[in-house]
């Protein structure tokens, strides 16, 4: 079974472009979430996606902003970016229902120049 | 505010070694803990889940504990082996929504033969 995929691995951008990053979910899983590592703050949610909807949400600025498909892939996209977007942005997917475990990507790593 | 805290940050350890990690956290109202590995440049994965019902899981040489009335959790490693060495994570869902996950920095871990 083939895990949670995200295009592109790698990115360079620059300052006041837009990115959009991609994630398809593992095979059966319609719930996606979106998450920033940085070294200094760690892991932070961003959102939720279940089904299309929203579910949740992070403390992120409105710049960030998602969707997800009727397949369960998702997008999240990035506008007028920052230096202090650089990050790698994970993607997991899981199972509907409670107490299903969070299935993670690679990662894209977006480097802002 | 809700928060993760993992203790130590950093963690050397000759092969062969049982050893332990900790997890606390502020907010005792979980639903359910997972315990990750990160390996560098890669994304996360899936451990051990323990759902606030249960004490503890077992999965090989590890075995994960949870005490919901101090706020904390502990991932146990037996045996280490070179093999171990990356970063753990530990990260709690506070209800329902599977995907909001609030992580600790993580401790990495290094194993030396």
């Amino acid at each position: 079974k083939a895990g949670v995929t995200q295009t592109p691995r790698y990115l360079i951008k620059t300052r006041g472009q837009q990115v959009t990053l991609s994630c398809s979910p593992i095979s059966g899983h319609r719930s996606v979430s979106w998450y920033q590592q940085t070294p200094g703050q760690g892991l932070q949610f961003l959102f939720e996606y279940f089904s299309e909807t929203q579910r949740n949400k992070g403390n992120f600025p409105g710049r960030f902003s998602g969707r997800q498909f009727s397949n369960s892939r998702s997008e999240m996209n990035v506008s007028t970016l920052e230096l202090g977007d650089s990050a790698l942005y994970l993607c997991a997917s899981s199972l509907a229902g409670g107490n299903q475990p969070q299935h993670f990507g690679d990662g894209t790593r977006l480097s802002i120049l | 505010k809700q928060e993760v805290t993992q203790i130590p940050a950093a963690l050397s350890v000759p092969e062969g070694e049982n050893l332990v990690l900790n997890c606390s956290f502020t907010d005792s109202a979980i639903y359910n803990l997972q315990w990750f590995r990160q390996d560098p440049g890669k994304g996360l994965t899936s451990l051990l889940l323990i759902q606030s019902s249960q004490r503890e899981q077992t999965s090989g040489r590890l075995n994960a504990s949870l005490d919901k009335s101090s706020g904390r959790s502990t991932l146990y490693i037996a045996a280490s082996q070179p093999g171990d060495s990356a970063t753990y994570l530990c990260a709690v869902n506070y209800g329902g929504s599977q995907g909001n996950l609030i992580f600790g920095k993580g401790t990495k871990l290094s194993v030396k033969p």
